[in-house]
């Protein structure tokens, strides 16, 4: 079983829909990450969080660290926010991150 | 600030041969982490570098080492290369500070490796 697990892995949506993006780790963790990465590979960090809940526009990340589970959500999706969302843990020691394999999302408009 | 800079971009070499990545961590950034991640798969850690020298490493072959220079540039070698080693090669710096890490990771964009 992976350290880092995501669900779901493939998500198209309407625009305009309310999405939702889950993550459930095993380990012990430091921090937990929200990364999304466009065709071509670069990787921009959304959210880093290590409690509670975050917002940034229409995006938002929540932890429950008791029941290690984070969720990223979308709100009023847009076709541009297509791309491939990952979870990412900071481990206890050393701050190797662990990575989750992805959700590939499509916003059709 | 530039930020996160790799190079090369793209990068076709064969099987057998030696190549050797390079990434410039972000201004005021002191630790380089390197990572693979194969075609539809999330990365993989491989090795972070700091102070010049290798902290952590995940469970890769001692085909692949590194090096980091003074000014906390990093390089990331591959030996007697496999077709299994095609992938994005990221790079991530932050800032550890002493003993106390900063955990947001800032990624290059990447280095695409194929291996024929």
């Amino acid at each position: 079983k992976n350290e880092v697990e995501q669900s779901p892995q493939n998500l198209t949506a309407q625009e305009g829909e309310f999405i939702t993006i889950n993550c459930s780790y095993s380990v012990g963790i430091s921090a937990l990450h929200w990364l999304q990465q466009h065709p071509g590979g670069g990787i921009v960090s959304l959210f880093m969080l290590s409690s509670g809940k975050k917002k940034h526009g229409r995006l938002i990340a929540t932890i429950n660290i008791q029941e290690k589970h984070s969720s990223l959500h979308i709100t009023a999706s847009h076709p541009r926010d297509s791309a491939v969302y990952i979870c990412a843990v900071s481990t206890l020691y050393g701050n190797k991150l662990v990575f989750g394999a992805g959700t590939i999302l499509r916003v059709k408009s | 600030d530039a930020g996160v800079t790799q190079s090369p971009t793209h990068l076709i070499k064969t099987r057998g041969q030696q190549v050797t990545l390079r990434c410039s961590p972000k201004s005021g950034h002191d630790t380089v982490s390197w990572y693979q991640q194969a075609l539809g798969q999330g990365p993989q850690f491989i090795f972070q570098y700091y102070e010049e020298e290798e902290r952590q490493r995940g469970n890769f072959p001692d085909r692949f080492s590194g090096h980091q220079f003074p000014n906390y540039s990093s390089e990331l070698n591959v030996n007697a290369l496999l077709l299994g080693d095609s992938a994005l090669y990221l790079c991530a710096s932050s800032s550890r500070r002493g003993t106390a890490f900063s955990y947001e990771q800032y990624f290059g964009p990447g280095t695409r490796l194929t291996v024929t």
